[in-house]
């Protein structure tokens, strides 16, 4: 089983509330992503982070922010939480290498806002 | 950008039918990567396939990866309802920092 974790794995939460999704994970790990996912779609890579204070943007546009002060965090912020934000993030870490190795994902934080 | 679109975007199977899932790049790859998501979970890798015309087996589970590194596919032997979910492929332009991009995905469902 991978060690990445994310919290919460729900939340409901108002319009205009500031929200923090938090990933960890213990494995080392240089490459972290987060990803959103609508139920039974396909994922769409909103940031990436190759290391410590690297960050970019993914293929997404996302109002939402990440850091990346330690290498086993990774979270992401929305400052002002949207109904259009209600989705499932799910964060992933992986190793860089010569040779890709396979991305691992937490078990995802399923946003509902209201 | 880079695009990775799968077809079909929905497959429903008897079971003990074959299943085969495609996936295609608008660039050419450094590798892909296949990944099956259950229904309310997340993705689990599945196998990564790097050589040009590579083929892979996992028991029922059939990946190759095209001569031009632009696609990809995945076949399924003999379905059981243990196979029910969301295929993903992924891929790479580059090795090292280049970002994951995932494929839209096929969803199988197998009627038992």
């Amino acid at each position: 089983e991978a060690d990445i974790y994310q919290t919460p794995r729900y939340l409901v939460i108002g319009t205009g509330k500031k929200i923090t999704l938090e990933c960890s994970q213990t494995m080392g790990h240089d490459k972290m992503y987060w990803y959103q996912q609508d139920p039974g779609m396909e994922l769409h890579l909103i940031h990436y982070s190759y290391g410590v204070n690297s960050t970019e943007k993914g293929d997404l546009s996302s109002e939402s922010t990440v850091s990346r002060i330690r290498t086993e965090h990774f979270p992401l912020t929305l400052e002002s939480a949207r109904p259009s934000h209600t989705s499932q993030y799910l964060c992933a870490s992986s190793e860089v290498g010569a040779r890709d190795t396979e991305a691992f994902f937490g078990q995802g934080t399923r946003l509902t806002v209201v | 950008g880079q695009q990775v679109m799968q077809i079909p975007q929905y497959q429903h199977v008897q079971e003990g039918e074959d299943f085969t899932t495609y996936c295609n790049s608008s660039t050419t790859l450094s590798n892909i990567q296949w990944y099956k998501q259950r229904p309310g979970g997340h993705p689990v890798f599945l196998i990564q396939l790097v050589k040009s015309g590579e083929v892979k087996k996992q028991k029922r589970l059939t990946f190759q990866f095209g001569e031009a590194k632009k696609n990809s596919s995945l076949h399924i032997t003999a379905t059981q309802t243990t196979d029910v979910g969301t295929y993903f492929c992924a891929g790479r332009r580059g090795f090292g920092n280049e970002k994951l991009t995932f494929g839209t995905g096929t969803r199988l469902t197998i009627i038992p």
